[in-house]
C-alpha cells in the first residue's frame, strides 16, 4: 500500500469554478499534513499546513482533514489559469518523516 | 531573505565524472534533505540531516554521499556519475518537528 496517494490527473477545471485536490494517506499516526504547489520547471512552494481536523482557509485555499478517514483535501475557489500546476499533498507520520505523494495535475480552462 | 540557495542550477557531465551539489539555507533551520524528481516517480529522499552532525539514508542513497559542514550547508556527491542519475536534484531545509520544507530552486542534472 502506497503511503501517501493521490489521483495523478490531469484534473481539468473551468474558470472561476472550485477545484477539488484529494489525498488519502495510510500511517494512522500522521499529525501534519502540507499541500505544495509546483509550477513545471520550478521547485514544490508551500501553500497549506493543516493540523487538526476540520478546515483551514486561506485566501482562495481551504484545506479539509478528516483523521478517521485518513483524508486529506485543498480546494481551491474561484480557479484561476496561474493555479494550473501540480499539487503535492506531504505528510508526516511516525518518527517525523515526511512523505510526498506524486502529485496530481491541475488544468484550468480559460 | 535568500531561504535555500542551490548551486549550480545547470550541469552537465560525463559518466564516470564526480561533482558536488551545493546547498545553504539561511532560516537557521535545524534540518536539511536532498531529494530527486524524475517524471513519474515524485519527489525521492535521498539523503537527509536531522541536526547538525547527523546524516541519515533515504530511500535511493546508491550512489550518493553527502557532507553536514555546518548548520546552514548540506553538500551531496556523486563519485563516479552514471546516466541513471539524470534528474533533477531539490534541497529542502526545516526547523524541526512538524513544521513543513522549505525547497531551494533545484539543481538540473544530465549525466552523458
Amino acid at each position: 500500500q502506497k503511503e501517501v496517494e493521490q489521483n495523478s490527473g490531469p484534473l481539468s477545471v473551468p474558470e472561476g469554478a472550485i477545484a477539488s485536490l484529494n489525498c488519502t494517506y495510510s500511517d494512522r499516526v500522521s499529525q501534519s499534513f502540507f499541500w505544495y504547489r509546483q509550477y513545471s520547471g520550478k521547485s514544490p512552494e508551500l501553500i497549506m499546513s493543516i493540523y487538526s481536523n476540520g478546515d483551514k482557509e486561506d485566501g482562495r485555499f481551504t484545506a479539509q482533514l478528516n483523521k478517521a478517514s485518513q483524508y486529506v483535501s485543498l480546494l481551491i475557489r474561484d480557479s484561476q489559469p496561474s493555479d494550473s500546476a501540480t499539487y503535492l499533498c506531504a505528510v508526516r507520520g511516525r518518527d517525523d518523516k515526511i512523505i510526498f505523494g506524486k502529485g496530481t495535475r491541475l488544468h484550468i480552462l480559460p | 531573505n535568500a531561504g535555500v540557495t542551490q548551486t549550480p542550477k545547470f550541469q552537465v557531465l560525463k559518466t564516470g565524472q564526480s561533482m558536488t551539489l551545493q546547498c545553504a539555507q539561511d532560516m537557521n533551520h535545524n534540518s536539511m534533505y536532498w531529494y530527486r524528481q524524475d517524471p513519474g516517480m515524485g519527489l525521492r529522499l535521498i539523503y537527509y540531516s536531522a541536526s547538525e552532525g547527523t546524516t541519515d539514508k533515504g530511500e535511493v542513497p546508491n550512489g550518493y554521499n553527502v557532507s553536514r559542514l555546518n548548520k546552514r550547508e548540506f553538500s551531496l556527491r556523486l563519485e563516479s556519475a552514471a546516466p541513471s542519475q539524470t534528474s533533477v536534484y531539490f534541497c529542502a531545509s526545516r526547523q524541526g518537528w512538524g513544521q513543513p520544507q522549505h525547497f531551494g530552486d533545484g539543481t538540473r542534472l544530465s549525466i552523458l
